[in-house]
Order: structure tokens, then sequence, then C-alpha cells
């Protein structure tokens, strides 16, 4: 069981809106702790999507965009595309016994 | 252009010893942390432990504290994770990426190496 939840799957119609939530608690999220969102399309390495929060690397599309608040953080995608459809992975930091990055259980993206 | 390089996949049997290995290149690897993950088959990402290549500071997950070792050698630019003693449950892909900082996104991964341990 992952100290960062994310909802197993979720997925949407192409062109649409989607969210990927990503629940923490006050020794992570809600301690100030940057989130950080990876894509992993299959057979293949992560790929950073979303760093401290809402920044995007280069070459990372507008479509993508993530956001904070308290203890959660949210990743959406908009204007869906198929090409979207991989496995999301939401990442920070904890400050608890555990005192290091640690990885959210990942949400699968079906693209219909 | 950065790139971490991971050597080949690896077939080995439980109690065996192994070390793999990422290699930088494209920009000052002493100045980085590499970060070692996890993917068990069909399962999500673990977060195992970093090394910052300049001093060798070393962080280790609890959950992989005692049962891997991350090392680095600066002369090569290379980073290393490694067991002195395997079982059926370290099968899974390794994956080492790069951090600016312990708490950074990893900015660039390696292609994985594949471990498969059995008898």
């Amino acid at each position: 069981q992952s100290v960062l939840t994310q909802p197993p799957s979720v997925s949407g119609a192409p062109g649409q809106r989607v969210t990927i939530s990503c629940t923490g608690s006050s020794s992570n999220i809600g301690a100030g702790y940057d989130v950080h969102w990876y894509q992993q399309l299959p057979g293949t390495a992560p790929k950073l999507l979303i760093y401290d929060n809402s920044n995007r690397p280069s070459g990372v599309p507008d479509r993508f965009s993530g956001s904070k608040s308290g203890t959660s953080a949210s990743l959406a995608i908009t204007g869906l595309q198929a090409e979207d459809e991989a496995d999301y992975y939401c990442q920070s930091y904890d400050s608890s016994l555990s005192n290091s990055l640690i990885f959210g259980g990942g949400t699968k993206l079906t693209v219909l | 252009e950065v790139q971490l390089v991971q050597s080949g996949a690896e077939v080995k049997k439980p109690g065996e010893s192994l070390k793999i290995s990422c290699k930088g290149s494209g920009y000052r690897f002493t100045s980085y942390w590499i970060g070692w993950v996890r993917q068990m088959p069909e399962k999500g990402l673990e977060w195992m432990g970093i090394i910052y290549v300049g001093d060798s500071d070393t962080r280790y997950s609890p959950s992989f504290q005692g049962q891997v070792t991350i090392s680095a050698d600066k002369s090569t630019s290379t980073a290393y994770l490694q067991w002195s003693s395997l079982k059926a449950s370290d099968t899974a892909m390794y994956y080492c990426a790069r951090h600016l900082t312990t708490s950074s996104g990893a900015d660039s991964w390696g292609q994985g190496t594949l471990v498969t341990v059995s008898s």
C-alpha cells in the first residue's frame, strides 16, 4: 500500500479532460514537499511530465498540467489523445519514517 | 544530450550476487544524484535509494535498506546497484534516474535493466 494514494484507473474519450489525484499526508505533500508526475508508456522507462507541482519540462505539451493543495495534488490532461494512454505516477518526499522519495501506486489511463 | 545507459539484462540463480550499472554522459555526473527504482512485473514504481556521486552520500528507502548496495565511480561516471544474495522476489526491471536534489523530480532515466532470478 503506497503512502501516496492514486486511483487505479481513469478513462476518457478523445478530446475530453481527465484528472488524476494523488493524496498524501502531513509528512509528505502536506509538509510542503513538491510533487512530481511521470508518464510511463507501455514497455518504456518513465518520463518526467510535471515537476515541482506545476512545471512542465521542455517538450511536454501544455495539455498536461499539475496542481497541489493541502495534502493532495492533481494531474490534468486536456484534449485527450490516444497516445496519452499510459500509466501515470505521482512522486513526493516523505519526512516521516521513510525520509525518502516515495511514489504513488500509479494510475492507468485508458483512452476510450 | 543527457543520457543514462544501463547494463544489459541478467538471468541469475537464487543466492548469487549481482551488480548492475548506469553510465551517465552529456552532463557533469558528479553534480547530480542518481536514484534507483524497482518495478516488479505488472506492478508500480518503487523508489529504492539515491547517491550523490560527488561525495557518495547515499540514502536508502527503509524497504531496501540492507537488501541492496548503491555505489558510484566518479572516474567512469557510473553508478551501481548490487545484491550479495539474490532472491526470486528480486525479479524486476530496475531503472536509474538523475535527480538534482534528494527531493527533486527525476529528469532523465536509464532504459532499464531486467533482472530475472530463477532456479
